[in-house]
């Protein structure tokens, strides 16, 4: 079975500063790995995608992931936070044949000026 | 201009009654996902169809009900019988066998 373990349910930075969001899997095959961000009362929004090409994924708005097998890890980071990355994101794992989505439970990033 | 919308926005309704969701896209997606969302919680899958009058039970069914009878169109019945219907719910399609899914703006529904 899938699953996805979201290490932390805060992260709060300070603008400007680098944001680490961690996020360690549990897959028996090759997984299809995800990062949604959701600002508030608003749906989701895809901001990468892994599927097993190379292994550091760059995304939208300066995000990028790096899929690491030996540590089952796929931590999203960005060089420099800006006020506007204030959200909830979520990593996902993709089900076999299925096309459905485990989620975990989200991390909220918080960005002070 | 391609996406996926989701009426109402916001939804209030007295206990007992049942309430339709609309999920609409335009992406020529064959997949379309139910998903409910709490606070604190990450996404839980209600009902998903991959193809036209075929639906399948998500991990968190019991009280809803849903319907395929057009492919870009995926509505969710909340039912009297689910007992804690206030939540966000949000709607999402995909290409057949496709992963990656693309989000609706979500509908809040609260209950009382």
């Amino acid at each position: 079975a899938q699953s996805v373990t979201q290490l932390d349910s805060h992260v709060s930075v300070s603008e400007g500063t680098p944001v680490l969001l961690r996020c360690n899997y549990s897959s028996s095959y090759s997984p299809s790995l995800f990062w949604y961000v959701q600002h508030p009362n608003k749906g989701l929004q895809l901001l990468l995608k892994y599927t097993s090409a190379a292994t550091l994924v760059k995304g939208i708005n300066g995000f990028e992931a790096e899929f690491k097998k030996s540590e089952t890890s796929f931590h999203l980071t960005k060089p420099s936070a800006h006020m506007s990355d204030a959200a909830e994101y979520f990593c996902v794992v993709s089900g076999i044949n299925t096309g459905k989505l485990i989620f975990g439970q989200g991390t909220t990033l918080q960005v002070k000026p | 201009d391609g996406g996926i919308t989701q009426s109402p926005k916001y939804l209030f309704r007295k206990e007992g009654q049942n309430v339709t969701l609309s999920c609409e896209q335009n992406l020529n997606h064959d997949a379309m996902y139910w998903y409910r969302q709490d606070p604190g919680q990450g996404l839980r899958l209600i009902y998903y169809s991959q193809i036209v009058n075929d639906f399948q039970k998500g991990d968190i069914a019991e009280g809803y009900s849903v319907s395929r009878e057009k492919k870009e169109s995926f509505p969710l019945t909340v039912t009297s019988a689910q007992k804690n219907p206030t939540a966000f719910y949000l709607c999402a399609s995909s290409t057949d066998g496709g992963n990656e899914q693309y989000f609706g703006p979500g509908t809040r529904l609260t209950v009382t």
